[in-house]
C-alpha cells in the first residue's frame, strides 16, 4: 500500500520570503501522480500543483514549484514570495489506482503554514 | 465550470434522525468520492463511485449509505449516527481512471460540517 509522510506538522514564514514543505512517499508503482493541496480556514481543498512521475521536469505554477526526486521518493513544495493568503493546511497526496481500476487519493497528515506580516 | 457543489454547508442532527448530504458536479467527471475529515486531520476516504458504480467502500458503517443517481450527482444518506460521526464531509470528483495520461486531479467541494447531537 502507498503511504505519504509529511514530517513537519507546522511551519511559519515571513511575508515575501520563501518556504519549502517536505513530503516523502512509498510506492512500488513506476507511474503515478503526486499533488499538493491547500486547505484554508474556508475548508475547501484547493489543488496547488500536480506532478506526473513519468515527467522528469519539475512542475511549476507561478510562485509554487516542486522538487521531485523519484529515486528518493521525495516531493517537496517551494512557495516563493509568500503571501498572507498562502496561510493554510497543506496536504501532500498520492493518486493510487486500485486493482479494480478505481482511483483514490492517499493523503499525508498535513502541515499548517503560518505567514507572518 | 470547475465547481463541486455540496449542500447543505452545515447540518445538525440528532442520533435518531435521517438526513442526506448532496453533491453535484457538471464537469463530466465519472469518478466521485466521499471523504470524512476530522479537525486537524487529513481527509479519510469513505466511498468511491466510478462510472456510477460503487467501486470502493472503505469499511464504512452501514449508517452511512451512498447513492449515485446519475453521473452528476452523489448523495450520502445518514441514519442513526453517533456523536463521533461529527466531522467535515467532503465530496470530490475527477475524470476517472481511464484518463491515465490526462488531467486527473480531484476537485473538491466546500464540504458539509456535520454535528451529531
Amino acid at each position: 500500500a502507498q503511504t505519504v509522510t509529511q514530517s513537519q506538522p507546522e511551519m511559519s514564514v515571513q511575508e515575501a520570503e520563501t518556504v519549502t514543505l517536505s513530503c516523502t512517499y512509498d510506492t512500488s508503482e513506476s507511474d503515478y501522480y503526486l499533488f499538493w493541496y491547500k486547505q484554508p480556514p474556508s475548508r475547501q481543498m484547493i489543488l496547488v500543483i500536480r506532478q506526473e512521475a513519468y515527467k522528469q521536469q519539475n512542475a511549476t505554477e507561478n510562485r509554487f514549484s516542486v522538487n521531485f526526486q523519484k529515486a528518493a521518493k521525495s516531493f517537496s513544495l517551494k512557495i516563493s514570495d509568500s503571501q498572507l493568503g498562502d496561510a493554510a493546511m497543506y496536504f501532500c497526496a498520492y493518486r493510487s489506482i486500485t486493482q479494480g481500476g478505481s482511483e483514490k487519493l492517499v493523503f499525508g497528515k498535513g502541515m499548517k503554514l503560518t505567514v507572518n506580516p | 465550470d470547475t465547481e463541486v457543489t455540496q449542500t447543505p454547508k452545515h447540518l445538525v442532527m440528532g442520533m435518531t434522525n435521517k438526513k442526506s448530504l448532496k453533491c453535484e458536479q457538471h464537469m463530466g467527471h465519472r469518478a466521485m468520492y466521499w471523504y470524512k475529515q476530522k479537525a486537524k486531520k487529513p481527509p479519510e476516504l469513505m466511498f468511491v463511485y466510478s462510472y456510477e458504480k460503487l467501486s470502493i467502500n472503505e469499511s464504512v458503517p452501514s449508517r452511512f449509505s451512498p447513492e449515485c443517481p446519475n453521473s452528476s450527482l452523489l448523495n450520502l444518506h445518514l441514519h442513526a449516527l453517533q456523536p463521533e460521526d461529527s466531522a467535515l464531509y467532503l465530496c470530490a470528483s475527477s475524470r476517472g481512471h481511464r484518463y491515465i495520461f490526462e488531467r486527473t486531479e480531484a476537485f473538491f467541494g466546500q464540504g458539509t460540517r456535520l454535528t451529531v447531537v
